[in-house]
């Protein structure tokens, strides 16, 4: 069965850099784009990023555009979020989530499969 | 404050119909067809209940519905059970950028 689990959350002071790591399981990784979305208790579900089956195109959310990288090693089945210059506003759960058929868009996409999500505290 | 605009709120009894509004413009719901719908529960990953505005997932029972008109998408409970109260969050494709609503949180009375 389809499998996603989340890792590399954690507390850390501002200004710093953590990277989240969604490794997958039950299915061909390499045939799949792959997005982050966070969800902060007080205001929902933010789209993070996504990232295309091989890799070769990215997009990001504006909020985090500059600060944050997707990235993916598709023969370990592992997709990465490398967050830098982290704000107290980044605080929130992180999940990967799976987009289950092919759109000509990234952003197109809904997402059949969701990790349990990374839970990122940024406090000082 | 989110991009797509939906009632923090919405009730209904067993057995009974409810409905979700989901509001957004002409640059993300109006615009495409390509507006989902995600429940939670809570301590739970989202679930795909809903896509591209009205097609729904193997295994997601067709009580669940969606529809769209101009720039407000909508998600319809039918034969509300205790186990449809959840969180309910709509999304949509707006250009390279994805964006979600504030949440429905959906009380079964």
């Amino acid at each position: 069965q389809v499998q996603l689990v989340e890792s590399g959350g954690g507390v850390v002071q501002p200004g710093t850099s953590l990277r989240l790591s969604c490794t997958a399981s039950g299915f061909t990784f390499s045939g799949f784009p792959m997005h982050w979305v966070r969800q902060d208790p007080g205001t929902g579900l933010e789209w993070v990023a996504a990232i295309s089956y091989d890799g070769s195109e990215k997009y990001h959310a504006d909020s985090v555009k500059g600060r944050f990288t997707i990235s993916r090693d598709n023969p370990r089945s592992t997709l990465y979020l490398q967050m830098n210059s982290l704000r107290v506003e980044d605080t929130a759960v992180y999940y990967c989530a799976r987009v289950g058929r092919y759109y000509d868009i990234l952003t197109k996409g809904s997402f059949d499969y969701w990790g349990q999500g990374t839970l990122l505290t940024v406090s000082s | 404050q989110s991009a797509l605009t939906q009632p923090p709120s919405a009730s209904g009894s067993p057995g009974q119909s409810v409905t979700i509004s989901c509001t957004g413009t002409s640059s993300d719901v109006g615009g495409y067809n390509y507006v989902s719908w995600y429940q939670q529960h809570p301590g739970r990953a989202p679930k795909l209940m809903i896509y591209e505005v009205s097609k729904r997932p193997s295994g997601v029972p067709d009580r669940f519905s969606g529809s769209k008109s101009g720039n407000t998408a909508s998600l319809t409970v039918s034969g509300l059970q205790a186990d449809d109260e959840a969180d309910y969050y709509c999304s949509s494709y707006a250009g390279n950028n994805k964006v979600f609503g504030g949440g429905t949180k959906l009380t079964v009375l």
